[in-house]
């Protein structure tokens, strides 16, 4: 089944404790992307990738890291977490190197850094 | 600053309504996506419109786009209960912003059966 797969979909921490979300697709997409998503925000592009070892920031990159060693997997670190960082996480993928396709979610992380 | 911006915010309506939904947005887009979330939910694509097209349709949706006004509009026609979402669009622009897609703060539709 094609799919997008994230790692932990529920996580409870502690400020500075660093820690890791995982995303996977299984599609062979090129583009991979990690957004946040707060009440009354919507949804914010953290990181963006739009083939292996090439990643760029989107719009709120703060505090966070990604790499792109692989095609099918594109880590988020969060080196130092912050209570501002609770939030729901989500990545997704597209065909083709760009956003200009249908994106494909996975199932979101929902973290809290108390 | 925020590309897409849905209006309105909420809408509550009854099953066989139409429901529209608009999207503005500030820069030039390659592209405007509309997307479906339910409950927390991760996205589900509805709907692509490109920059040179004015109108798309697929199934109950129909979607328009004016790029001299920066909008779009989302209608579902003879809406359902099922229908109760949030919806979004989202636009990927050109240029130095070219990998990004940038999401509006989404339009809450409620469905009365």
């Amino acid at each position: 089944e094609a799919q997008v797969t994230q790692n932990p979909r529920y996580l409870i921490t502690v400020t500075g404790k660093k820690l890791t979300v995982t995303c996977s697709q299984n599609m062979n997409h090129e583009y991979m992307s990690w957004y946040r998503q707060d009440p009354g925000l919507g949804l914010r592009q953290i990181y963006y990738s739009m083939n292996v070892e090439v990643t760029d920031k989107g719009d709120v990159p703060e505090g966070y890291k990604v790499s792109r060693k692989e095609k099918r997997n594109f880590p988020l670190i969060l080196e130092s977490p912050s209570p501002n960082q609770t939030s729901l996480y989500f990545c997704a993928s597209s065909f083709g190197g760009s956003p200009s396709y249908e994106q494909y979610f996975g199932p979101g992380t929902r973290l809290t850094v108390t | 600053s925020q590309q897409g911006e849905e209006d309105p915010q909420a809408l509550s309506i009854q099953e066989g309504e139409n429901a529209t939904m608009n999207c503005s947005y500030k820069t030039s887009i390659n592209n405007l996506q509309w997307y479906r979330q339910n409950s927390g939910r991760g996205l589900v694509h509805l709907i692509l419109i490109r920059s040179n097209e004015r109108e798309k349709h697929s199934g109950r949706l129909r979607v328009t786009l004016d790029t001299s006004k920066k909008s779009s509009s989302l209608l579902i026609t003879a809406s359902r209960a099922a229908d109760t979402a949030s919806y979004f669009c989202a636009t990927g622009a050109g240029g130095t912003s070219y990998g990004k897609l940038t999401f509006g703060q989404g339009t809450i539709l409620t469905v009365h059966p």
